[in-house]
């Protein structure tokens, strides 16, 4: 059973376009919900987290929204570039409340980002 | 170097042999994990452990060993590598919230 619920599976977009990563999760005792990025080759990086307290937070051309009623919770990158083309996972994580620091993770997103 | 590293970065064995990949850490962080990457599973959590001496199963386990007698050392072995082993292992640790994962390890069982 998968916790969260990642798409689209893959995105391609224009340099300078603003692609969209969707996720949703199920169990609302989850308090923090991250985004890693990932370049062939290397490990899954941190890339910008939000808690439930707000409802979105922005840094640099990444903007996560947040939506608590809906369980709902997206990546926006703004004026995207070639070197953005990588794979992004969401997560979710009882944050401090939960005893394992374990992550639940989306499927991932591969993004192209074409120039 | 400080951060995390594993190996060997590459490994090619052959079905039955046992394989142990390797992760150190110098950050002293308490918890450490080990995923796979497989294209359409993402990533999954093989086994994780809250500090030295104690680890708890993922979400696939089976066929997979773990130990952890000292911090920074989280080692993972795979006793009788199956062709289903086949993947991309990657090892994490974390303070708080956030993961810091190793390059990885590509193994192939053939």
């Amino acid at each position: 059973q998968q916790q969260v619920k990642q798409s689209p599976q893959s995105l391609i977009v224009q340099k300078g376009g603003i692609p969209i990563i969707n996720c949703a999760y199920e169990n609302t005792a989850f308090d923090y919900f991250p985004w890693y990025q990932q370049f062939p080759g290397k490990g899954p990086a941190l890339l910008i987290a939000i808690r439930p307290d707000v409802s979105e937070k922005k840094e640099g051309r990444f903007t996560i929204s947040f939506n608590k009623s809906a369980k709902q919770f997206s990546l926006h990158i703004m004026d995207s570039q070639p070197g953005d083309s990588a794979t992004y996972f969401c997560a979710a994580s009882l944050g401090n409340a939960g005893n394992n620091r374990k992550l639940i993770w989306g499927l991932g997103t591969s993004l192209a980002v074409n120039p | 170097d400080a951060g995390i590293t594993q190996s060997p970065r590459y490994k090619i064995t052959e079905t039955g042999r046992q394989v142990t990949l390797m992760c150190h850490q110098t950050w002293s962080h308490s918890y450490m994990f080990w995923y796979r990457q497989d294209l359409g599973h993402g990533l999954r959590l093989i086994y994780y452990s809250a500090a030295a001496d104690i680890t708890d199963k993922g979400e696939v386990p089976d066929g997979y060993v773990v130990s952890r007698s000292k911090t920074e050392n989280f080692p993972l072995t795979l006793e009788s590598a199956t062709r289903s082993q086949t993947s991309v292992y990657f090892c994490a640790s974390s303070s708080y919230n956030e993961q810091f994962f190793g390059p990885g390890t590509r193994l192939t069982v053939l």
